[in-house]
């Protein structure tokens, strides 16, 4: 069973379109994430989701939105893309409390080109 | 400005020998260091942390340092393996941020 699981794992697109990228996780975490990679390889938090409620949310372009449903799902949806979008996105969660030691669980990424 | 640095893009080890990841931070508040493994086509995976309270922690092959006065810590991997071959970020933890370097690719000779 996949604990963190993102879909689609490959997605190519053109300009301008709006696209979304779904992820779910099975580990009755708390808190979810959304990582970009760019080309250089760094990986740079975009929003962090608790319990369905923003806590952080970096200095990202208001074309990014993400939508938590519930505290399983953490969406993110994409208007208008641009070249400067094209970056694998992973999606991450973590638990709170109790025997945490701060591990981050990821997905397997969503690699985004836009043409 | 980065914070947190790892200044070793790559480093090549012979198999069986230690190697040596570094990583240095800017900012002293922080609960956890995290080390993260990451293959080609997958996401990180965790491998070993430290609390900011302690100065070493140890998980079979691996062990990480933390030198808090020069902010600095590394991982040690000893003995090297092939399957170590990877790219190695480490994270600083603060509440419920994660703020990550930019990685060091470790290579593994057999």
């Amino acid at each position: 069973d996949t604990a963190v699981s993102q879909t689609p794992k490959y997605l190519v697109t053109q300009m301008g379109n709006d696209k979304s990228i779904k992820c779910e996780q099975n580990l009755g975490h708390d808190t979810m994430y959304w990582y970009k990679q760019d080309s250089k390889k760094f990986l740079k938090i975009m929003f962090s989701y608790n319990n369905k409620e923003l806590i952080i949310n970096e200095t990202v372009p208001n074309r990014f939105s993400p939508k938590s449903p519930d505290k399983a799902h953490l969406n993110l949806h994409i208007n208008s893309l641009e070249l400067g979008d094209s970056a694998v996105y992973f999606c991450a969660s973590s638990p709170q409390g109790g025997s945490y030691t701060g591990e981050l669980f990821f997905g397997e990424g969503s690699r985004l080109t836009v043409l | 400005d980065q914070q947190v640095k790892q200044n070793s893009p790559s480093l090549s080890v012979q198999e069986g020998r230690i190697s040596i990841l570094n990583c240095d931070y800017t900012n002293s508040m922080f609960d956890y260091f995290l080390w993260y493994k990451k293959y080609p086509a997958e996401g990180p995976t965790f491998l070993i942390s430290i609390s900011s309270i302690k100065d070493k922690n140890e998980d079979g092959r691996f062990t990480v340092f933390l030198n808090k006065s020069a902010k600095h810590l590394s991982l040690h991997i000893v003995p090297s393996q092939p399957g170590d071959s990877a790219v190695y970020f480490c994270a600083e933890n603060y509440g419920q941020n994660f703020v990550f370097g930019p990685g060091t690719r470790l290579s593994v000779l057999p």
